[in-house]
């Protein structure tokens, strides 16, 4: 499977916009990419995926590159429910290989 | 509605006794998945079902993790001889379709924190 990279931590502020980064130089081209965040004591959530386009959903917003090769997830104003893990996994369109793939994500600290 | 339950959220267990994790799937969840967590690290792949059928078992550790889930609904995970290694949240999660656009999104339990002593 396809591995992706991500920064270990990144801090915020509260209100403000928060990019988090991910590298996927060997994705292929039937591959998803996947954002969960995953807030303390708690199980993963989905939060929003994309294949090509620029997609948006009343979590966040996630910009793809046009080569595909990275991918940004954005939440546009930050709040301390936002502290969490944040992970960035690849999922092959349309298989039926279903599990996902964690890695270490990034660790999101939002402060007041 | 109801989310994915699991049960007990907390177990302890003395080392090489048998222990058995419930997960309740969503109503009408296709498949069915579950994963290992320990301390600091992101959820790890143990095995898959698509209704009752076991799609892969490539992830459990060894032989004595087994998982079932004969009616196509609830699942269990079970260990046997349990050693203090085995130690860790066990997450279960499910989806509503196997593949194509509607297993984008699994949903997640709350997970059962196993400790071994």
């Amino acid at each position: 499977d396809a591995k992706t990279t991500q920064p270990n931590s990144m801090e915020s502020n509260e209100e403000e916009p928060v990019h988090l980064p991910c590298n996927h130089s060997t994705i292929s081209g039937t591959d998803y990419i996947h954002w969960y965040r995953q807030l303390p004591s708690q199980g993963p959530e989905y939060v929003i995926h994309g294949l090509t386009s620029n997609v948006n959903n009343r979590m966040a917003s996630l910009a793809i590159a046009e080569d595909r090769k990275s991918s940004t997830l954005i939440l546009h104003r930050a709040t301390l429910r936002d502290a969490a893990v944040y992970y960035c996994i690849l999922r092959v369109r349309g298989g039926s290989q279903g599990n996902l793939i964690f890695g270490k994500g990034t660790k999101l600290s939002v402060k007041p | 509605g109801a989310g994915v339950s699991q049960s007990p959220r907390y177990k302890v267990t003395k080392r090489g006794q048998d222990v058995a994790l419930r997960c309740d799937p969503i109503s009408g969840h296709v498949s069915l998945y579950w994963y290992r967590q320990a301390l600091g690290q992101g959820p790890e792949f143990l095995t898959y079902f698509n209704y009752e059928a076991q799609q892969d078992k490539s992830g459990l550790p060894n032989d004595r993790f087994s998982a079932e889930r004969p009616e196509g609904s609830i699942s269990t995970l079970t260990i046997q001889r349990t050693e203090q290694r085995d130690s860790a949240m066990y997450r279960c999660a499910s989806s509503l379709a196997p593949q194509g656009p509607l297993n984008y999104e699994q949903y997640f339990g709350p997970g059962t924190r196993l400790t071994v002593t």
